[in-house]
């Protein structure tokens, strides 16, 4: 039971330049969240998908867009990245109605 | 407008000494309250959350202490150990905002 899993660990991307960030969890939640983390800020929340199917915008989506591929997998997408989007990127899931989230290991994104 | 404001950012504790931190909101609709433990490299993880209808909760060394009136809770670690060594999150959740608002976070260090 891995729970959620993040991938790449870490990458390095020239400015303007795209990619997609990919999260799978094995809980079979319903819900799945994607959050940057920059020192001193916190958690912000970038993009949430409640249930299979449907996406919704969070408090920082600019830049950003989402895809919840099916119920397992929810990817994350910079199609243009700004040294804006340098950030460590967290992918968590829950069960449909329950507050706790189990958060995976982070991708570290860093734009030049 | 920061719906939730934790202090201090960081704080240094001797080992087996009381670590506290505070945490305030705004908003009266809100009635969930966890806290997240993060260690260095890795995801957030649930550690102990309350609900405004008790005013403490204590899970072994840890126990979070809520004022419903002043609108604050409070993460207390008791004899604090070197591998309480973290960054510490407080949360928010209710009423109309479904999802986790996070503090900014407070890392914790204790030395031994």
């Amino acid at each position: 039971n891995a729970g959620v899993t993040q991938t790449p660990k870490f990458q390095v991307l020239k400015t303007g330049q795209s990619m997609t960030l990919q999260c799978a969890q094995d809980m079979n939640h319903n819900s799945m969240y994607w959050y940057r983390q920059d020192p001193g800020m916190g958690l912000r929340l970038i993009y949430y998908s409640a249930s299979e199917g449907t996406t919704d915008k969070g408090e920082v989506p600019n830049g950003y867009n989402v895809s919840r591929l099916n119920k397992r997998e929810f990817s994350l997408r910079l199609e243009s990245a700004a040294p804006s989007q340098t950030s460590v990127y967290f992918c968590a899931s829950s069960w449909a109605g329950e507050e706790t989230q189990y958060f995976g290991p982070g991708t570290r994104l860093l734009v030049l | 407008q920061q719906q939730v404001k934790q202090s201090p950012q960081s704080l240094i504790v001797q080992k087996g000494g009381i670590s506290i931190i505070n945490c305030a909101y705004e908003n009266t609709a809100f009635d969930y309250f966890p806290w997240y433990q993060q260690f260095p490299g890795k995801g957030p993880a649930l550690l102990i959350a309350i609900r405004p209808d008790v005013s403490e909760k204590k899970e072994g060394r840890f126990t979070i202490s809520f004022n419903k009136s002043a609108k604050q809770f409070s993460l207390h670690i008791m004899d604090s150990q070197p591998g309480d060594s973290a960054t510490y999150f407080c949360a928010v959740s209710g009423g109309s905002q479904g999802n986790l608002i996070f503090g900014k976070g407070t890392k914790l260090s204790v030395k031994p």
